[in-house]
């Protein structure tokens, strides 16, 4: 499996309040993905990084922010969140550009916004 | 704007039976396709994929897919299912143009194998 880790694996809050989740590979991969599950939908792209400091906009961005400041760190974070924000949110990195090669994906975090 | 559709949201099969799933994607381009499993409480991982050459590619654990470019299909099969195929399988497709993407996915189909 590849070095992905996520933090908190679980969390639950409450509605308004700011939340980070973090995303650390080992892998020095260059690309960078947040993406939710929700039943139903299977996975959407909410942000992704393809360097530190430049990221860029996916399907499902309203209410997330992204920051890269290392290229092993990708956090994820819900300015105020929402119970339309519960979900599991799942990182991946990829070591070249998403068509070009495979993304492998970390262990997820559920997130439950009360 | 890309989209993949998986035909099956849940398919019920008894042990040693044949499976295929099926999976079509709309794209204006050229694409790499995915199959990704995720097994009860994990995360996905990686059944199979095509980039290019040979279109009938085959995976991990028996698991082969067939590329067919005129039907934009990309459909997962497997002769003899096991128990412990019982997962969600999820189809995905990304542009080969090299930029930075995500991938498109579709909406899964959750496979329960009887044994």
């Amino acid at each position: 499996d590849a070095g992905i880790t996520q933090s908190p694996r679980h969390k639950v809050t409450e509605t308004g309040t700011p939340v980070t989740l973090r995303c650390h590979q080992t892998e020095n991969h260059r690309y960078m993905y947040w993406y939710r599950q929700d039943p139903g939908h299977g996975l959407r792209l909410i942000h992704y990084s393809y360097g530190v400091k430049d990221t860029d906009k996916g399907e499902v961005s309203d209410g997330y922010s992204v920051s890269r400041s290392k290229t092993e760190d990708f956090l994820l974070t819900l300015e105020s969140a929402t119970s339309s924000q519960t979900s599991v949110y799942f990182c991946a990195i990829s070591g070249a550009a998403g068509g070009t090669d495979t993304q492998y994906f970390g262990p997820g975090t559920r997130l439950t916004v009360l | 704007a890309q989209s993949v559709s998986q035909h099956n949201h849940h398919v019920i099969l008894s042990e040693a039976a044949s499976l295929e799933l099926g999976c079509n994607y709309s794209y204006g381009g050229t694409v790499n396709l995915f199959w990704y499993v995720q097994y009860p409480g994990q995360h996905l991982q990686l059944l199979l994929k095509y980039f290019s050459g040979d279109p009938l590619v085959k995976g991990i654990k028996g698991f082969e897919a067939e590329f067919i470019k005129s039907k934009f299909s990309f459909n997962l099969r497997k002769p003899s299912v096991q128990w412990s195929d019982t997962a969600e399988y999820f189809c995905a497709v990304v542009g080969s143009g090299g930029g930075a993407d995500g991938l498109t996915f579709g909406k899964g189909t959750h496979l329960i194998i009887q044994p």
